[in-house]
């Protein structure tokens, strides 16, 4: 299986923050890779996927970038509602693998 | 708007099964592909198995092969998630979720399913 590792595990930040997480995979994924917005009690809900492309109705604050390994999601500038946790995941192959999260929180 | 609806928590003891339906009302399944898969409380997320509902072919992560089944039901657009044998750490959200296009993201979400396997 593909070892998907997120890093930070959690993060601080104030609203209006640019935020950056990232995400590595222990074998190349290609261009693949999606990240995932989940907040406490409920379904995650996909943000981008194949890297960089935003999923309808996703706010453009919202930024994927990276190819192989290596991958980044950028929030531009923070807002109240993206307090949460998030998780990369690639479907490159079988089994599809998630990151352990990387949870968001107020400064 | 188009959700996927899946059915109410259950308590289960170790040992039993337990069947999970998710229903997408005013949704055709008809060539699309569902997946299936958890999280143990305060965990990250685990992909079980997928179904592609063209034929109902399935494919099961190799750490719940034997132990569970993906089934659906196209007359009424009800996918279903049997797991067997049941044991403390299957306790867990599950979720189905639909593939995107042929990709294997998932775009749409049940709202998961509270399943405690207690004595």
């Amino acid at each position: 299986d593909i070892q998907m590792t997120q890093s930070p595990s959690s993060v601080s930040a104030s609203v209006g923050d640019r935020v950056t997480i990232t995400c590595r995979a222990s074998q190349g994924v290609s261009s693949l890779l999606a990240w995932y917005q989940q907040k406490p009690g409920k379904a995650p809900k996909l943000l981008i996927y194949a890297t960089s492309t935003l999923q309808s109705g996703v706010p453009s604050r919202f930024s994927g970038s990276g190819s192989g390994t290596d991958f980044t999601l950028t929030i531009s500038s923070l807002q109240p509602e993206d307090f949460a946790t998030y998780y990369c995941q690639q479907p490159n192959s079988f089994p599809p693998t998630f990151g352990q999260g990387t949870r968001l929180e107020i400064k | 708007q188009v959700q996927l609806v899946q059915s109410g928590a259950e308590v289960k003891k170790p040992g039993a099964s337990v069947k999970v339906s998710c229903k997408a009302p005013g949704y055709s399944f008809t060539g699309t592909y569902m997946h299936w898969l958890r999280q143990a409380p305060g965990q990250g997320l685990e992909w079980m198995g997928i179904i592609d509902l063209r034929g109902g072919r399935t494919t099961y992560g190799q750490k719940f092969q034997g132990r569970v089944t993906v089934t659906s039901d196209t007359s009424t657009s009800t996918v279903y998630m049997e797991l067997n044998s049941l044991r403390s750490d299957d306790t867990a959200v599950y979720y189905c979720a639909r593939g995107l296009g042929g990709l294997h993201y998932f775009d749409l979400w049940g709202q998961g399913t509270l399943v405690t396997v207690s004595s």
